[in-house]
């Protein structure tokens, strides 16, 4: 079985820093990837890691250790639209596997 | 184009009603995907098409039938649905092998 595990639900302040947990345990490895989802709209894709290590973005950053089976997602200098729930998903072959979501609130 | 194009973009149908969601893309992707989201659930991936075969299906009731007439097109054809199918009904597509997906804006389906 796939299983994919992140905070249900965040909240932080306009302009700091957050940090988004995934952990995964799944039968194969593809890549790790983060995407952004506004209610009622569709997925938006933000970052992938396939290697260990930190890829950056601008705003975001994704970091993965594949030996730990750990991911984050590191969104700084928050805005309010950054409002929106962010999803860990693990790609095998030609299947994601997506976790529940991390649903962020950003204060003023 | 770096769009995946879904229409309609809202449907409302009967349970004896026959609907068809169409979903296109011009990137060139040969891989074409169907998943469902129900509300704050994450998508659950329904159908995958490769080079215009099906390549995997989730165990998906008959009552949604995919189609896929051409490498920029997938359809998604539907009889006979029930209340608990309503759903953000989304299309995405991805170079094989490599990268993420590009999602369509979805078909938010409501079955009444």
């Amino acid at each position: 079985g796939q299983n994919i595990d992140q905070p249900t639900e965040m909240t932080a302040t306009e302009g700091a820093i957050v940090q988004i947990n995934c952990t995964y345990q799944t039968s194969g490895f593809n890549g790790l990837f983060w995407y952004q989802q506004h209610a009622g709209e569709a997925p938006t894709f933000l970052s992938y890691n396939v290697l260990d290590g930190l890829e950056e973005k601008g705003r975001f950053s994704s970091f993965l250790s594949r030996s730990k089976g750990y991911s984050y997602l590191l969104l700084k200098e928050l805005q309010m639209k950054d409002s929106a729930s962010y999803l860990c998903a693990v790609r095998h072959f030609n299947k994601f596997y997506f976790g529940s979501g991390t649903k962020l609130n950003v204060k003023p | 184009d770096t769009e995946v194009t879904q229409t309609p973009k809202h449907l409302v149908m009967g349970m004896t009603n026959k609907k068809s969601l169409k979903c296109e893309q011009h990137m060139g992707h040969r891989a074409m995907y169907w998943y469902k989201q129900k509300a704050k659930k994450p998508p659950e991936l329904m159908f995958v098409y490769s080079y215009e075969k099906l390549s995997i299906n989730e165990s998906v009731p008959s009552r949604f039938s995919p189609e896929c007439p051409n490498s920029s097109l997938l359809n998604l054809h539907l009889h006979a649905l029930q209340p608990e199918d309503s759903a953000l009904y989304l299309c995405a597509s991805s170079q094989a092998g490599t990268l993420g997906y590009t999602f369509g804006s979805g078909t938010r389906l409501t079955v009444v």
